[in-house]
This record gives C-alpha cells, structure tokens and sequence, in this order.
C-alpha cells in the first residue's frame, strides 16, 4: 500500500523568504504525485501534479516540486512567499495504472508572517 | 461552472440520529469522491464513483455508512445511526478524467453531540 509522509507538521516562514514543503513517498510500484493546497475554511485546490517527463513541474502562484524517484521525494518550494500563501497544503501519491485512489500526506501548516 | 456543490455547509446533530450529506458534481466529471478530513487521521477518502457506479467503498469505516449516486448529477453519504466519532469536515470531489485533477467542494462540517 502508498503511503506520504510530510515531515513538518508546521512551517512558519517571513514574507519574501523562500520555503521548502517536504513530502516522502512509499510505493512499491510507480507513481502519480500531486500537490494541493487548502485555504481556511475552502475545499482543496490543485498546484501542481507529475505525471511524467520532466522531474521539475511548476505549477500555479509561483509553485514547483520535483520528483527525485531514488529518494522517493516530491517536495514543493517558492522563491519568494507572500501572506496570501499561508494555507495548508497536501501531498498526495496515486499508483500508476491501479485505483485513482489518491492517498493524501497528513498537511503541512504554512504561516506568513510579515 | 458553479463548482461542486455540497449541502448543508454546516450539520449538528444528537448522537443516533440519521445525517444525510449531498453533493453535486460538476457537470460533465465522471468520477466523484467522497472524502472525510480530521485532525487525528488527516484526510481520508471514503469511497469513489465512476459513471455512477462505486469502485472503491474500502474506506467506508462501518455499516453505518451508505453512499449512493443515482444519476450524475447527485449523490448522498448518509450516517446512520450517527456517533460523536463522526464528527468531521467531510468532502466531496469530482474529476473528469482518471488523470485529471480532482476538484473538491466547500465541504460540509459535521458535529454529533
């Protein structure tokens, strides 16, 4: 069975600094990986997904992840955040080919401060 | 598009009483998702539809819960009898492909007293 695991439970970040969301994977077989994004209050909101191709996928309001398959990471990152992107934001794995089962990560708080 | 609906936004309920929860897709997805969210167990999915038929109920927790999709417009998640462990935001996604994004309601806020 898939499973995610963010690591951090709470990222606190100043506004204009970059952040780092991380996201580990377990799967014994290949994968689809997305992440989204939960404002308060609102259903989740797509960023970003893998599919294929390149490792490097960027997706909206100034999101990227990159798929690193040997250390089985998906994690998200911005150069520069604002207020507006403090949300909670989901990892999520769904296994290549099988169910479109998606097993979400338990959420990662981001807060920014000014 | 108006988006996924889900109704009531907001149910409170005694213990034993019967809740009912709805959603309608977005007109012209497929696949709908039912979907519960806590602090303890993050978010779940409980059970998934694909032109109205369910292929995956293996995250209903018990009997107590039914999901029905009797068109593709609608579909129900109903608790019965209810328990103070259900309390939960629960939501409901659809998408239009197996590929494609899921795109979730507003969610509905169940408190079982």
């Amino acid at each position: 069975a898939q499973s995610v695991t963010q690591l951090d439970s709470q990222v606190p970040v100043f506004e204009e600094a970059p952040v780092e969301l991380r996201c580990n994977y377990s799967s014994s077989v290949s994968v689809y990986l997305f992440w989204y994004v939960q404002y308060p209050n609102q259903g989740l909101q797509l960023l970003l997904k893998y599919l294929s191709g390149s490792t490097l996928v960027k997706g909206i309001n100034g999101f990227e992840a990159e798929f690193n398959k040997s250390q089985t990471s998906f994690h998200l990152r911005k150069p520069s955040v604002h207020i507006s992107d403090t949300a909670e934001y989901f990892c999520a794995v769904r296994v290549q080919g099988g169910s479109e089962k998606l097993v979400f990560g338990k959420g990662t708080k981001l807060t920014v401060n000014p | 598009d108006a988006g996924v609906i889900q109704s009531p936004r907001h149910e409170v309920t005694e213990m034993g009483q019967e809740v009912t929860l709805r959603c309608k897709p977005i007109s012209g997805h497929d696949y709908l998702f039912w979907y519960r969210q806590t602090m303890m167990r993050g978010l779940e999915l409980l059970i998934y539809f694909n032109n109205n038929v369910p292929i995956d109920d293996s995250g209903m927790p018990e009997d107590r819960f039914s999901a029905k999709m009797p068109n593709a417009s609608f579909s129900t998640l109903k608790i019965q009898p209810s328990e103070p462990r259900d309390s939960a935001v629960y939501f409901c996604a659809s998408s239009p492909d197996s590929l494609y994004e899921q795109y979730f309601g507003p969610g509905t806020r169940l408190t079982v007293t």
